[in-house]
């Protein structure tokens, strides 16, 4: 079945310095979701990407779909302490866009 | 955003009992509602698809008598564990696909512990 793969598991960074945290899927995706889940709580949907090569902007926040549909990345500008949770990426489990399988998530730490 | 509504939030049992978890989408309504479980530090696996009016659709390795799963409204899912164990000791969380069955809206998930 589908495999969505994410990297790294964990990263710990100094608040100020950025962050990135990849996807990828071993099929072509119709679109991929990224998802924040903080401790103790519930993911959190945050952006959908859906278009080949689109990149997309939320503040510090920067996400982007692989030309081939296949891989995705979400990269963080000076992070900062509210930044700290796990972080998902999510594909359509199979055709269609619904249910989603998960990549397994990258926790970030934050160091003030 | 739409809204998600899952309960109980905890639940603590003892082994051999039955827990039910409810999930509700508060405004708008859900043909189809997911239930995922998470453990600890871990991702979310999804176990079964809640289809409004007709049978769950069970993912590989999940016991359907054992995890049974009612959609008998659109706006409500519910999902008992039967006879819980230890190891089933987890995180379930119900989600709810919003608009053109896109991104989940997810409910803010059950921590069952068996003892």
């Amino acid at each position: 079945g589908q495999q969505v793969m994410q990297i790294p598991q964990y990263q710990h960074v100094q608040e100020g310095e950025d962050f990135t945290t990849y996807c990828n899927s071993s099929t072509t995706l119709s679109n991929i979701q990224w998802y924040k889940q903080r401790p103790g709580g519930h993911p959190v949907f945050l952006i959908q990407l859906v278009k080949s090569g689109e990149v997309k902007k939320q503040k510090r926040l920067t996400f982007q779909f692989g030309e081939a549909k296949k891989n995705s990345s979400l990269h963080i500008t000076a992070t900062q302490t509210t930044d700290v949770g796990t972080y998902f990426c999510a594909g359509p489990f199979k055709s269609g866009n619904t249910p989603l399988v998960f990549g397994k998530g990258t926790r970030l730490s934050v160091i003030a | 955003g739409a809204v998600v509504s899952q309960h109980p939030s905890r639940v603590i049992c003892k082994s051999g009992t039955s827990v039910k978890i409810e999930c509700r989408s508060l405004d708008f309504q859900a043909t189809t509602m997911f239930w995922y479980r998470q453990f600890p530090k871990q991702s979310l696996m999804l176990m079964a698809t809640s289809n409004e009016g007709s049978k769950a659709t069970y993912e590989q390795g999940v016991e359907k008598d054992k995890f049974l799963i009612n959609h008998a409204s659109l706006t409500l899912s519910t999902l008992t564990v039967t006879s819980a164990h230890p190891e089933d000791s987890s995180f379930y969380i119900c989600s709810a696909a919003g608009g053109n069955n896109e991104k989940l809206f997810f409910g803010s998930g059950t921590q069952l512990s068996v003892l």
